[in-house]
């Protein structure tokens, strides 16, 4: 599996963007990228995957550069509500997602 | 829908009691499912994943076990509980690649 790094903390105020990079330098090429937030004593939940370029949807974006080396997950005009924990994940069908500590964000008024 | 069942909510647990915690999903069959645990504070840690009915491959060695007794149910158990295996217990289903879908989890204190 492939290990990832991303950043302990991030503080935001509502309605700025907030983006969070993750770094996996040894990802495989059937690795895809997985981010999940997760709630306090809530099961983690699914935000959006991606194996190259941009994805977008309804919740967030999520940029990957060529070498696909790290990954940046976007949260556009945050609120109170999006203050959660945030995992980035990077696997293939081996049945196993390993989960780092993740980045805890806080979104302040 | 695709929903994720976890019992009990909650448990207090004394040290060296047994355990049975148990996971139910609706709407798939044959589903890969999962049993996670997450230490106060920390991330995810993967114990035990099945494929299917009566398989198991477990990830971390310990004195907990998991069973597949049908396509849809996961059992997490233990003979006797440690302090360490406080936790909030979760079970997932899916592919590796594929969205994991998330139970409400269990939460555990042993005391």
């Amino acid at each position: 599996l492939a290990k990832t790094t991303q950043p302990i903390s991030m503080d935001s105020y509502e309605g700025q963007e907030v983006n969070i990079t993750c770094s996996h330098n040894n990802i495989a090429t059937n690795d895809y990228i997985t981010w999940y937030q997760q709630f306090p004593s809530q099961g983690p939940r699914f935000i959006i995957q991606g194996y190259k370029t941009k994805v977008t949807n309804e919740v967030a974006s999520l940029f990957i550069p060529a070498d696909r080396k790290s990954s940046t997950l976007s949260l556009p005009r945050v609120s109170l509500s999006d203050t959660a924990v945030y995992y980035c994940l990077v696997g293939s069908n081996d049945y196993k997602l390993s989960f780092g500590a993740g980045t805890t964000v806080t979104v302040r008024a | 829908s695709q929903t994720i069942h976890q019992w009990p909510a909650t448990l207090v647990q004394p040290v060296g009691s047994p355990l049975s915690l148990e996971c139910t999903v609706e709407g798939t069959s044959n589903p890969n499912l999962y049993w996670y645990r997450q230490a106060a504070g920390r991330g995810l840690q993967l114990l035990f994943y099945s494929v299917g009915i009566g398989q198991i491959s477990s990830e971390v060695p310990q004195n907990l076990s998991a069973s597949r007794p049908q396509d849809r149910q996961f059992i997490l158990s233990s003979k006797k509980l440690l302090l360490s295996d406080s936790g909030f217990y979760l079970c997932a289903r899916g592919w590796g690649t594929d969205t994991q879908y998330f139970g409400p989890g269990t939460r555990l204190t042993v005391l």
